[in-house]
């Protein structure tokens, strides 16, 4: 199946630094990509649509200037969450969406523990 | 975007199978139902996905109703590695995005 791949797995930072995360479709172009948070013991929360080569459209609630999204290529998509605090601890997963002339489907990256002290 | 119910928490014992159930009484015409689960600290994987008639795989299968306002996802033998959360989502066949529901913990019991 198709694989994506989520970096890092998992990171630790202090409040006011920015963290990158990164999220790549390794054996398919994706001109899609979502991007969501997850709480402990609670569902995925949609962060952000990202499209290849256009802005991000982002959930309602959710900063556009906080969680910085780039879609440069059709393989990759990056978050940045920008001056992050202690809420922002979360579990944040990444997706791409790969179509066919039949169907859809969403892949997964394992996801990004962030925790900010 | 329509919205899904199903229960919070099932179980199962090994080898049985499991019916898990979703509710989408407001499905449009367009919509796909899609099933996900998500094993513990991992992302969410792709289990099935249908429109109108019943579909099988190798992972699962899934009947959806008639009238399409609820389906259900079958495992025909439950497995210690079917432990997960499973999501039941409606997607739009000209949508874009996908929305979670709050999705149901299966447990399965040895």
């Amino acid at each position: 199946g198709a694989v994506v791949s989520q970096h890092p797995s998992w990171v630790i930072c202090k409040s006011g630094t920015s963290v990158k995360i990164e999220c790549r479709s390794l054996d398919f172009q994706a001109t899609t990509m979502f991007w969501y948070r997850q709480f402990p013991k609670q569902s995925l929360m949609l962060m952000a649509t990202s499209n290849e080569g256009s802005k991000a459209t982002y959930e309602q609630g959710v900063e556009k200037d906080k969680f910085l999204i780039n879609h440069a290529s059709l393989t990759l998509s990056t978050l940045t969450v920008t001056s992050a605090h202690p809420e922002d601890s979360s579990f944040y997963i990444c997706s791409a969406s790969r179509r066919t002339a039949t169907n859809e489907k969403l892949f997964f990256g394992s996801g990004t523990q962030l925790s900010v002290l | 975007d329509a919205k899904t119910t199903q229960p919070n928490s099932m179980e199962s014992n090994e080898e049985e199978p499991v019916h898990l159930p979703c509710n989408h009484s407001t499905i449009s015409g367009t919509d796909y139902i899609h099933w996900y689960r998500q094993l513990p600290s991992q992302g969410p994987e792709y289990v099935i996905h249908g429109l109108t008639s019943n579909v099988n795989n190798r992972m699962a299968s899934l009947a959806i109703a008639e009238d399409r306002k609820s389906s259900t996802l079958i495992l025909h033998r439950a497995t210690l590695r079917d432990a997960a959360v499973y999501y039941c989502i409606l997607r739009d066949g000209g949508g874009n995005q996908f929305y979670f529901g709050t999705g149901t913990s299966l447990t399965v019991i040895p």
